[in-house]
């Protein structure tokens, strides 16, 4: 069986400052991950994601993340966060030759302070 | 329209009733999902629909939760005899491409709780 481990669930930060969230997943085949948002009163939305090819993916607001294979990490980061980048994040798996439904993790909650 | 969209957004059923929610996904996408999401946890997938057929049911967590989307489009998520255990946050998504690798667009949701 596969999981996704957040391994916070709540990360104060000051505006400006920069961020980690951790995201750990356990897979016996290959996994295709994602990084989902969830910002107040709206639904999910994809953050990035990675298929295949650069390690390093980035999303236009500034976030990017890491793929590490051996480590079976996929932390998402940002230099300098925004109050607007205040939000819900969500790291989640799509097991290689699946129906394509997404495993999710538990959330973590970004919460910026000025 | 121009998302995902469900219906209700709210709904309170007393124990044992039967409720019915409704996603109508972005125009033409082939794929379909349903989630279930408790309070502070992750979604948990229920179903997966590639145009009308169900492919994947593995999630639904019991034979009270039949979805069915007959047509390829709108899908309705049926809950019979609902229990305090079903009470979540289900939520519909959408995607272009089969196999839901293409970006997965989401409802707002349906939070549903059983009195």
């Amino acid at each position: 069986a596969q999981s996704v481990t957040q391994l916070d669930s709540q990360v104060p930060v000051f505006e400006e400052a920069p961020v980690e969230l951790r995201c750990n997943y356990s897979s016996s085949v290959s996994v295709y991950l994602f990084w989902y948002v969830q910002y107040p009163n709206q639904g999910l939305q994809l953050l990035l994601k990675y298929l295949s090819g650069s390690t390093l993916v980035e999303s236009i607001n500034g976030f990017e993340a890491e793929f590490n294979k051996s480590q079976t990490s996929f932390h998402l980061r940002k230099p300098s966060v925004h109050i607007s980048d205040t939000a819900e994040y969500f790291c989640a798996v799509i097991r290689s030759g699946n129906t394509g439904k997404l495993i999710f993790g538990q959330g973590t909650t970004l919460q910026v302070k000025p | 329209g121009a998302g995902v969209s469900q219906s209700p957004r709210y709904k309170v059923a007393k124990r044992g009733q039967d409720v019915a929610l409704r996603c109508d996904p972005i125009s033409g996408h082939v794929s379909l999902f349903w989630y279930q999401q408790a309070l502070g946890q992750g979604p948990e997938f229920l179903t997966y629909f590639q145009n009308e057929a169900q492919l994947d049911k593995s999630g639904l967590p019991s034979d009270r939760f039949f979805a069915e989307r007959p047509e390829g489009s709108v899908s309705t998520l049926k809950i019979q005899r609902t229990q305090q255990e079903d009470s979540a946050v289900y939520l519909c998504a959408s995607s272009s491409q089969d196999r839901g690798l293409g970006e997965a667009f989401f409802g707002q949701g349906t939070r549903l709780t059983v009195v």
